[in-house]
Order: C-alpha cells, then structure tokens, then sequence
C-alpha cells in the first residue's frame, strides 16, 4: 500500500529484541494494526492499538505510535525462532484497510 | 471457533478454465473481504461485502472476476475465463462490528 511504508527486512538474532517500523499517511485512522504471515498461511491479526494510545503492551510485544509524525512500531521481546514471519502494518477506517509491503523478519541462532 | 474457512487451499488450473474459490466467514461477522496477494502488487483489496450486499468492488480488476454472498456464511470468488495473471493467494477475511479482521489460510491458485 502506498500510504503504508514499512522496511522490507529485518534480521535479528534469538533472544535479542525486534524492532520494526511504519509509516502511515492517513491521520484518521482509528485503529491501526499489526498483522503477522508465516509461510503458506494467513494474516494472523497480532495486535492493534486505538488511534488515542501511545502504547500498548501484550506479553512480549510492545506497540508505540507516534501520532505527529505518524510512526508505528512494534517490539518484539526476547525474540525466538517461531518469530520468523512477515509483519504488516495496516491501518485505515471503516472496512478499508491499507497495508504496508511487509517486513520480513529472520531470526537466526 | 473455526476461523475464517477457505477451499480450496490450492488450486491449479490451465488458462481459459472457471474457477470458483469459497469462503466460510466468522459466525457473527456481518462484513466479509476478498483480497489477493502478490509478490509485485501485494495486499489488494478486491471486494467488501456489508450483511451480504456488496458495498465496494473497485478493486475488482475486470469483468472476468465476480463475487457473490448468497448468505450470512458463504461467499464465493470466480475468475471467468482465468489467465495466468490471475496466480496468487487470494484471502478471505470477516470481520465483527469492531472492525476487527480475521483472514482466512487462503487460496493459492495457479493458472497455467
């Protein structure tokens, strides 16, 4: 999607913490997302955070938005091996969701 | 809860040939999504469905593609006559009335 820009690799090592970055253009976004792909599967909906928030945690994962310089990030804790996966951003109104291309993310030992 | 249900999970088929892709959304969900996913153009948004009406289908790429939502819990997907072009995965996904959306395994479907 064009109004989502994510990085389109990121390679980190078991145990060390994942970072991965958005950048969206509409402000009026509610919700944004973060959608998680593993290999011959679907999007898997990994978390969300209301467009009112700078933060959400859940477990191992850390949601920042920035909302004036519309920027998203998502943490990923003490990052393992079932972790290797692409991750899309995507954020929108109502029913029309616009996704980033997806960063690929590789974890090695 | 089952998920979001698709068959088939793979298709192939030759170039000219009808192809039907199905999908089972959520139970509760009131809208449904097709979308297709390819290395070059990514995630498309092809159609969306709102209580079974189709609201927007701009995303249809052309005449050859049609989708219909009989009902509550199916909704199909044909591409009619399909073209090599037409390769991808396409996704299902519902969702409830918090907007919230669950996608499908998908359907990867090739045309030879």
């Amino acid at each position: 999607g064009e109004d989502v820009e994510q990085s389109l690799f990121l390679s980190v090592r078991e145990g060390d913490s994942s970072v991965i970055n958005c950048t969206y253009t509409d402000s009026s976004s509610t919700y944004l997302y973060w959608y998680k792909q593993e290999p011959g599967a679907g999007l898997q909906l990994l978390t969300y955070i209301f467009s009112n928030m700078d933060m959400k945690q859940d477990q191992r994962l850390t949601v920042l938005l920035n909302k004036k310089d519309k920027h998203l990030s998502l943490r990923i804790a003490d990052t393992q091996t079932g972790d290797s996966a692409i991750y899309f951003c995507a954020e929108g109104n109502d029913y029309k969701l616009s996704f980033g291309a997806g960063t690929t993310v590789t974890v090695r030992a | 809860d089952a998920g979001v249900i698709q068959s088939p999970r793979h298709e192939v088929t030759e170039m000219g040939q009808e192809v039907t892709l199905r999908c089972k959304p959520i139970s509760g969900h009131n809208s449904l999504f097709w979308y297709r996913q390819t290395m070059m153009r990514g995630l498309e948004l092809l159609i969306y469905f709102n209580n079974n009406v189709p609201i927007d289908d701009s995303g249809m790429p052309e005449d050859r593609f049609s989708a219909k939502m009989p009902n509550a819990s199916f909704s199909t997907l044909k591409i009619q006559p399909s073209e090599p072009r037409d390769s991808a995965v396409y996704f299902c996904a519902s969702s409830n009335l918090q907007g919230m959306k669950f996608f499908g395994p998908g359907t990867r479907l090739t045309v030879l």
